[in-house]
């Protein structure tokens, strides 16, 4: 059974600075992994998503990385600013013909003025 | 594109009573997903339709919840009868194969 972990639970930095998230699962036979962002109350927005043959994908200031043979994804956000605080999660999405995501616990964000 | 709709937002209900939760998927999509999230147990998925046939239900708690998909537009999950254990956060979301899945606000449970 494919779990999915995220460290560290909970971050706090001061804007401006550089930082980066990690996810690791535990069964490499993945089809893709998606990274969401949650705010308080609201749904999930999707950031980014890798495919398992790709090793990286960038959206504006935000970069994600994929070694799937170790099974380690990094969400990287450049000059990280206050509307960045929210809670980040990583899925992974198996190969085969199943569909469904399992989902890290996901790191919470919170970026200082 | 509106984007996945639920509805309702939220609902307090009475321990004992049916709850139905609908969802509009987005249009051309032909994966539907419905997940429930808790702090204790984040999220999990529920269950999942492939073109309106439900392909795996194994996430579905116990035999009070079931979900329907009668059309490429439209779902429900019920809950019958609900439970105070039930209250969570209930979304669902939709997909274009295993493209990135797309969550709708979610509906926030309350069972008293």
């Amino acid at each position: 059974k494919q779990e999915v972990t995220q460290i560290p639970a909970a971050l706090s930095v001061p804007e401006g600075e550089n930082l980066v998230l990690n996810c690791s699962f535990t069964d490499s036979a993945i089809y893709n992994l998606q990274w969401f962002r949650q705010d308080p109350g609201k749904g999930l927005t999707s950031l980014l998503l890798i495919q398992s043959s790709q090793r990286e994908q960038t959206s504006g200031r935000l970069n994600a990385s994929l070694d799937k043979s170790s099974g380690r994804s990094t969400l990287y956000i450049a000059a990280s600013q206050p509307g960045d605080s929210a809670t980040y999660l990583c899925a992974v999405n198996p190969s085969g013909s199943a569909r469904q995501l399992t989902f890290g616990s996901g790191t919470q964000l919170t970026v200082l003025p | 594109d509106a984007g996945v709709i639920q509805s309702p937002r939220h609902e307090v209900t009475e321990m004992g009573q049916e709850v139905t939760l609908r969802c509009k998927p987005i249009s051309g999509h032909d994966y539907l997903f419905w997940y429930r999230q808790t702090m204790m147990r984040g999220l999990e998925l529920l269950i999942y339709f492939n073109n309106n046939v439900p392909i795996d239900d194994s996430g579905m708690p116990e035999d009070r919840f079931s979900a329907k998909m009668p059309n490429a537009s439209f779902s429900t999950l019920k809950i019958q009868p609900s439970e105070p254990r039930d209250s969570a956060v209930y979304f669902c979301a939709s997909s274009k194969g295993q493209d990135t899945q797309y969550f709708g606000p979610g509906t926030r449970l309350t069972v008293l």
